[in-house]
């Protein structure tokens, strides 16, 4: 039963576009989400989080969206840029503290 | 400072063999966190400790794994008989506090494990 859900295994952009990512999860109970990014040979990076009592978070070209009722979240990149080429995941928790991750979106932004 | 380390890098070992993983979290963070990660797939939660002891285990897939963090710092996933479904890269995350998921877990670069 996958509770977190990133539908598109890839996305590809152009340099200076908007990039999107999509993420949807099925357990009410999650409170906390968060976005990594992760280059090859490398663990994941933490990118930005949002708490479910926000429904936006903005931090530089990054920006992530809530919306509680349809149990899903995006993440904004504005500009792409080529180093922003990697898997994304999206992850969520409880109150336990332990992630629960989508299965992650590669974006390539082209220049 | 220091982030997360994890030794080995690559391990490769043949099937039925004992393995052991190591992680050495950042300084002063009282939270680790083992993930595993298959191709293709999103990390997976195994275990997480808070100081000593495990406080959720409930991630591990079955007795063959089990993890130790005797002193409150580095701590070691040991698989016994290992099996080839057991291929994967093992992540380990260290967070300063576990008193919620309010917490950022910094993650190592993984250890990737082959059983042939």
């Amino acid at each position: 039963d996958q509770q977190v859900k990133q539908n598109s295994p890839s996305l590809s952009v152009q340099e200076g576009r908007i990039s999107i990512l999509n993420c949807d999860y099925t357990n009410s109970m999650f409170d906390y989400f968060l976005w990594y990014k992760k280059y090859p040979a490398e663990g994941p990076t933490f990118l930005i989080s949002i708490s479910s009592i926000k429904d936006k978070n903005e931090d530089g070209r990054f920006t992530v969206f809530l919306n509680k009722s349809a149990k899903h979240l995006s993440l904004h990149i504005v500009p792409s840029q080529p180093g922003d080429s990697a898997v994304y995941f999206c992850a969520a928790s409880d109150n336990t503290g332990k992630l629960i991750f989508g299965q992650g979106t590669t974006l390539q932004v082209k220049p | 400072g220091a982030g997360v380390s994890q030794t080995p890098s690559n391990k490769v070992t043949e099937k039925g063999k004992y393995v052991e993983l190591r992680c050495d979290p950042i300084s002063g963070h009282t939270a680790l966190y083992w993930y595993r990660q298959s191709l293709g797939q999103g990390p997976e939660f195994l275990i997480y400790f808070q100081g000593t002891g495990a406080a959720d285990d409930s991630g591990l897939p079955n007795d063959r794994f089990f993890a130790v963090r005797p002193e409150g710092s580095v701590s070691t996933l040991k698989i016994q008989r290992t099996e080839r479904g057991d291929s994967a890269v093992y992540l380990c995350a260290s967070s300063l506090l576990a008193s919620g998921p309010h917490e950022t877990q910094y993650f190592g670069p993984g250890t990737r494990l082959l059983v042939l």
